[in-house]
């Protein structure tokens, strides 16, 4: 049982926007602990998408989107397109009296149609 | 290049040990803190230890109970993770992982397979 909940798969057709949500708790997003965003192609290693909540590294195209509210996180993506097809995952830092660690998210497929 | 490069994985018995390694080049490794993240066969991210720049603090998730021991050696430019008392539940590609700061991660591995089976 993951500590930050994903919706198992979102879907959408060429051109659409989606958004996935990234639902924590007071011990982790809503203590103000940083949440980061990765894509994870078939077969690869994940890649950073977003981090500290809504920043883009370079290279990553801007119609992806963070944003954070409370204890949870969105990802959005603009403008689908068949290459994003692939499973995402945030990742934010955990703090609690059993403990502290880094933790992802249950992670989400996205499905172009 | 800016690369990581995972090697040691493979098959080992349960109750066993293994050392899984991560080279680093095209960058200053002793800058970074390091992770390490494992990913079960078609299961999602999970993540495994962190150790800082200057070797300073080592964490590990919960759930290894003391099993594993992450390190490093920035003159060799490598990350290491012992792993001791593997179970079948152990058996995951091990990826290694750069710190940017804050736990985000920006550089990873290809990963590394173990499988832990009689």
């Amino acid at each position: 049982q993951s500590v930050l909940t994903q919706p198992p798969s979102v879907s959408g057709a060429p051109g659409q926007r989606v958004t996935i949500s990234c639902t924590g708790s007071s011990s982790n997003i809503g203590a103000g602990s940083d949440v980061h965003w990765y894509q994870q192609l078939p077969g690869a290693a994940p890649k950073l998408l977003i981090f500290g909540d809504m920043n883009r590294p370079s290279g990553v195209p801007d119609r992806f989107s963070g944003s954070k509210s409370g204890t949870s996180a969105s990802l959005a993506i603009t403008g689908l397109q068949a290459e994003d097809e692939a499973d995402y995952y945030c990742q934010s830092y955990d703090s609690s009296l059993s403990g502290s660690s880094y933790v992802f998210g249950s992670g989400t497929k996205v499905t172009v149609l | 290049e800016v690369q990581l490069v995972e090697s040691g994985g493979g098959l080992v018995e349960p109750g066993g040990s293994l050392r899984v390694s991560c080279a680093g080049s095209g960058f200053s490794l002793s800058d970074y803190a390091m992770h390490w993240v494992r990913q079960a066969p078609g299961k999602g991210l999970e993540w495994v230890s962190s150790i800082t720049s200057t070797s300073t603090y080592m964490y590990y998730a919960d759930s290894l109970k003391g099993r594993f021991t992450i390190s490093r050696d920035d003159a060799k430019k490598s990350v290491y993770l012992q792993m001791s008392s593997l179970g079948p539940e152990d058996t995951a590609v091990y990826f290694c992982a750069r710190d940017r700061g804050t736990g985000a991660l920006d550089l990873w591995g290809q990963g590394t397979m173990v499988t832990v089976s009689s």
